[in-house]
Formats: structure tokens, C-alpha cells, sequence
């Protein structure tokens, strides 16, 4: 199975700030089956990245995907109000997948 | 517009089964692999099982193995979970899923004497 542990766990942050979100995992992602996902209380998960780096249709450019092997950062270059949420990693490869257990960002 | 809409969740005391549906519109179904994705209050998502778009592939989370079965009906659009033996650990919010990007609202499974 592979782990995916984020971090941190919370991130404070402002309005127009940057905010940068960490997720590594225990084994190496070789096929890029890495996606991102925001929740907001009473919501189910919204699709933001996919394949690391690939934004899902709708998504804002300011969220982007990066990273390799083990590691991966999902970024927001400017948060909107909108933004403020808990946001997990999902490794979709295989049996099991796995998410990891999120960052929430908060103001 | 894409929909998915599950079914199914109740009360039901540990050792007890459930059956969950999902059923499906706006997108061709038979294409997808779809999957059953869980999260217990206060926690994150967790994977539960999945399925190949002919039905013909089942994968599960270690313990759902020997306890859930995913099947689908492509003529009806239709995803399922059938829940058997169920502990308390069961209990979460059950969401359907087409691939990455449909989810539906999910049907609250609680497992409880």
C-alpha cells in the first residue's frame, strides 16, 4: 500500500497569500497517478489536479501540480475566499488506492 | 448534466448488510471505471472498492475483502455495493464516483447497536 502522508496539517493563511501543500508518499509514483482534490464541510470531493500536474476542466490557473517520484506540492498562487478548504492527495494506481489524510487551509 | 445519485444507507446493527446503489446520468456510464469511496466523520476520504466498465475487474481495500461486492448494470446506468458482516468502523458517508471527476452526495452508512 502506499502511504500518502500531507502536510502540514493546517496551513493559516490570508486572502492573496501563496499557499504551498506537500504530499509524499511511501513508494515511488512511477505512472504519475497522482491527483489532488478539495472538500468543503457538507461536500463531496472536487477533482483539482490529475496525473500530478493536470488541471481538471474548470479548475482556476491558479492551482497547479507539481512534483516526482515520491514528492508532490499542490500550489495556490493567490488564494480567493473560495480557496479556504481541506485539499487530499489520492494515488489512483492499482489496488489499494489511497488519499492522504489533508491539509486543511484556513484564514 | 452529470448525475449521480446514491441509495441505501441506513442504521443497521454491527454484523448486519446493506446494499448501496448509485445510479447514473449525463455521461456514458459504460465507459467508466467507478468506484465506492468512503469518509468517516471528521476524516479524510478512504477507498473502498473499484470496478472496470465491463464488470469484468473487482478491487477492494484490504478489509472489505471476503465482506463488500461492487457489481454494476450497464444497461441501467446503475453502480452497487453490497456490505455484508458490518463493524462499526463501517461507518461514513458512502460517495459513488466515475473516475476522478463525478462524484455524488453520498448516503450515510452508521453501524451501531
Amino acid at each position: 500500500e502506499n502511504v500518502l502522508t500531507q502536510s502540514p496539517g493546517t496551513l493559516s493563511l490570508s486572502p492573496g497569500e501563496r499557499a504551498t501543500l506537500s504530499c509524499r508518499a511511501s513508494q515511488t509514483v512511477s505512472s504519475s497517478r497522482l491527483a489532488w482534490f478539495q472538500q468543503k464541510p457538507g461536500q463531496a470531493p472536487r477533482l483539482l489536479i490529475s496525473g500530478v500536474s493536470s488541471r481538471a476542466t474548470g479548475i482556476p490557473d491558479r492551482f497547479s501540480g507539481s512534483g516526482s517520484g515520491t514528492d508532490f506540492t499542490l500550489t495556490i498562487s493567490r488564494l480567493e475566499p473560495e480557496d479556504f478548504a481541506a485539499y487530499y492527495c489520492h494515488f489512483y494506481e492499482g489496488s489499494p488506492q489511497t488519499f492522504g489524510q489533508g491539509t486543511k487551509v484556513e484564514t | 448534466e452529470v448525475q449521480l445519485v446514491e441509495s441505501g444507507g441506513d442504521l443497521v446493527q454491527p454484523g448486519g448488510s446493506l446494499r448501496l446503489s448509485c445510479v447514473t446520468s449525463g455521461f456514458t456510464f459504460s465507459n467508466y471505471w467507478m468506484n465506492w469511496v468512503r469518509q468517516a466523520p471528521g476524516k479524510g476520504p478512504e477507498w473502498v472498492a473499484n470496478i472496470k466498465p465491463d464488470g469484468s475487474i473487482q478491487n477492494y481495500m484490504d478489509s472489505g475483502k471476503g465482506r463488500f461486492t461492487i457489481s454494476r448494470d450497464n444497461a441501467k446506468n446503475s453502480l452497487y455495493l453490497q456490505m455484508n458482516s458490518l463493524r462499526a468502523e463501517d461507518t461514513a458517508i458512502y460517495y459513488c464516483s466515475a473516475g476522478l471527476g463525478y462524484w455524488g452526495q453520498g448516503t450515510l452508512v452508521t453501524v451501531s447497536s
